[in-house]
Order: C-alpha cells, then structure tokens, then sequence
C-alpha cells in the first residue's frame, strides 16, 4: 500500500536556523514520483519540487535543498537559514507511475519561524 | 506559471442547500482536473478526478450523488456539494494538469472554504 509519513507535526525555530522537515514513503512500485508542497496560510498548494524514483541525486535551489534515499524510503526537505516567509505547512506526495494522477500527501508539518 | 482559481473563496450556507464550486485554468487547458477536501490541520484526501467531456472518476468512500462534478470544458470544473450538511464544511482545493505540460505536475486553485451552518 502507497502512504506518505510525515512524522513531525509541528517545528518552530528561529529566523536564521536550519530546519528539516522528514518524508517517509512506501510503496511497492519500483517507479514512482516524490513531491514537496508548501501551504501558506492563505491556503493555496504552491509546487516546490518533483523528483522520480531513478534520480537519488540530491537538489539544491536557494536556501532550499532535499535528500532523496532510497535506501530508507525518505526525501527529507531542508530549509537553511529559515526566513518568517518560509511559515508554513509543508506537505510530502507520493504518485505511481501507475496512477500518476493520483497524490498521496502526508499529513504535512507546520513550520513557525519565529522573528 | 499556470495559474488555477477557484470561486468563491469562500462560502457560508445552511444546512440542506447545494453549494456550487468553480475551479478554472487561467493560461492553459486542462482535460483533467482534482478535487481534493483537507479538513483542518489535516491532509488533503484526493476526493474525484473530473475529465472533460466524461463522467468523473470518484475515490473509495466519496458519495458521487452528494458531490456533483462536471468538467464541461477544457478550462472549467464545478464541484456542486448538494444537500450540504454541517459535517461537509471543509477546505475544498481543486488542481489541475497542463494538456501542454509536464505530464505529472498538477496547478492547485486557493481553495474554497465552505461551511455549512
């Protein structure tokens, strides 16, 4: 069965500090695709990244950067020098190639970033 | 970038009443759209797929009597939540899928929070 996990609920931090959100995935399709969505508090889904299961490579744009392992079925999302913009939910999906219509997101982590 | 709206943004009605929601692509066509319901604090739960010119395809456990979709054009789906009950009040977010684009992204409206009094 397809699931997202997304084990923190809720972060705060301070302006400047890095922060990690995890992502935990399962599925048994070999071909699948990894997304992270973030959700402000006007509510719209805005996109921030698409990764499919035969790219392990790791990706960087901005202050943002995310380490996909197959390994352990995780594609973690790091902010680095959080901003107050960047408060949020943050969201991980999973898609298969099977049901590439088909989104399964996480609960999603809401992350404060204090001043 | 492709852009998706939704109207209203949102909507208070009674109990028993049906509720029409609108989710249109601005600057591309769609011959697929999503509706999905977050309630609060919570994920979003992929409700139905809308697809131009057919009948929509529900997921396990939505009432297709109960939310009506149509998709009557390339750039429009309503979503009609008929004989609305307090229980429905939620967050309903509609996406979309560029016909020109990339085939596995889809475009998310702001949403329309519905509540039912």
């Amino acid at each position: 069965a397809q699931k997202v996990t997304q084990a923190q609920t809720e972060i705060s931090v301070v302006e400047k500090e890095d922060v990690t959100l995890d992502c935990v995935y399962e599925t048994r399709d070999t071909t699948y695709y990894l997304f992270w969505y973030k959700q402000p508090p006007s509510g719209e889904l805005v996109f921030l990244i698409r990764r499919n299961s035969f790219d392990e490579q790791n990706e960087i744009s901005g202050r943002y950067s995310w380490n996909f392992q197959k390994s352990t079925s995780s594609f973690n999302f790091t902010i680095t020098a959080s901003q107050v913009v960047d408060s949020a939910v943050y969201f991980c999906a999973l898609s298969e190639a099977r049901h590439t219509d088909k989104l399964i997101f996480g609960t999603g982590t809401r992350l404060q970033v204090f001043p | 970038g492709a852009v998706v709206s939704q109207h209203p943004s949102r909507v208070i009605c009674k109990s028993g009443t049906s509720v029409k929601i609108e989710c249109r692509s601005l600057d591309f066509q769609a011959t697929t759209m999503f509706w999905y319901r977050q309630f609060p604090k919570q994920s979003l739960m992929l409700m139905a797929t809308s697809n131009e010119g057919s009948k929509a395809t529900y997921e396990q456990g939505v009432e297709k009597d109960k939310f009506l979709i149509n998709h009557a054009s390339l750039t429009l789906s309503t979503l009609t939540v008929t004989s609305a009950h307090p229980e429905d009040s939620s967050f309903y977010i509609c996406s979309a899928r560029d016909l020109a684009g990339s085939t596995y992204e889809q475009y998310f409206g702001p949403g329309t929070r519905l509540t039912v009094t």
